[in-house]
């Protein structure tokens, strides 16, 4: 079935430091990708998406495109803040009947100032 | 707008209690998800109602969950006989249609010792 894998953390960073948070994906059709945030004691929130082949989603500064070719949704932020620290899931959903996301295991990102 | 609810926020019960879990989606939203998230196993989803059609039930772990959605808003997950493996935060989302973004609740964690 499809699933989704993500680099484990926790991921421990500088402030203003490259951010990357590696995604690959198995699907047997064209799913649509999504990064999700979840902040200290808060739900969980869409940050970007992408719909289709070569399509670049992006907020609040980070971006990540979607790559057929590698299966890959890698996210990345060019200088991330103390307020970024929070953990981050790569999801996907088919794009045809099934909507449910198919979650990775999440990335604990920690950034100190 | 408010989001979406979920009550209680906190549960603890002893193992072989049943215990009902409540999600109220954005006002509107016809479809509506429940996921669990556990440190084993990550954000997986469980069942998924859109209107009136008959849910996805296909995530669930047991026939010891069910959940049922009434006048297509409020929605109940029920798990009877509660084992300690049972033990997650049990997120509900809701979104406008099928394809639309899924927003979050902040989840019931659920204790079972």
């Amino acid at each position: 079935g499809d699933s989704v894998t993500q680099m484990e953390g926790p991921v421990t960073l500088s402030e203003e430091a490259f951010l990357t948070i590696n995604c690959t994906y198995t699907a047997t059709g064209y799913p649509s990708l999504f990064w999700y945030v979840q902040y200290p004691g808060e739900g969980l929130q869409l940050l970007l998406k992408a719909t289709k082949a070569d399509d670049k989603g992006s907020n609040k500064g980070f971006e990540a495109t979607y790559r057929k070719e590698t299966t890959s949704f890698h996210l990345e932020k060019g200088s991330v803040q103390v307020s970024d620290s929070a953990v981050y899931f790569c999801a996907l959903s088919e794009d045809q009947a099934g909507t449910a996301l198919i979650f990775g295991k999440g990335t604990t990102l920690s950034v100190s100032s | 707008g408010a989001g979406v609810s979920q009550s209680p926020s906190n549960k603890v019960t002893e193992k072989g209690k049943d215990v009902e879990l409540r999600c109220d989606p954005i006002s509107g939203h016809t479809a509506l998800y429940w996921y669990r998230q556990s440190l084993g196993q990550g954000l997986e989803f469980l069942i998924y109602f859109q209107g009136n059609s008959a849910p996805d039930k296909s995530g669930l772990p047991s026939d010891r969950f069910s959940a049922e959605r009434t006048g297509g808003s409020v929605s109940t997950l029920t798990i009877q006989r509660t084992q300690q493996e049972d033990s997650a935060v049990y997120l509900c989302a809701s979104s406008l249609g099928p394809r639309n973004e899924q927003f979050f609740g902040p989840g019931t964690r659920l204790t079972v010792l």
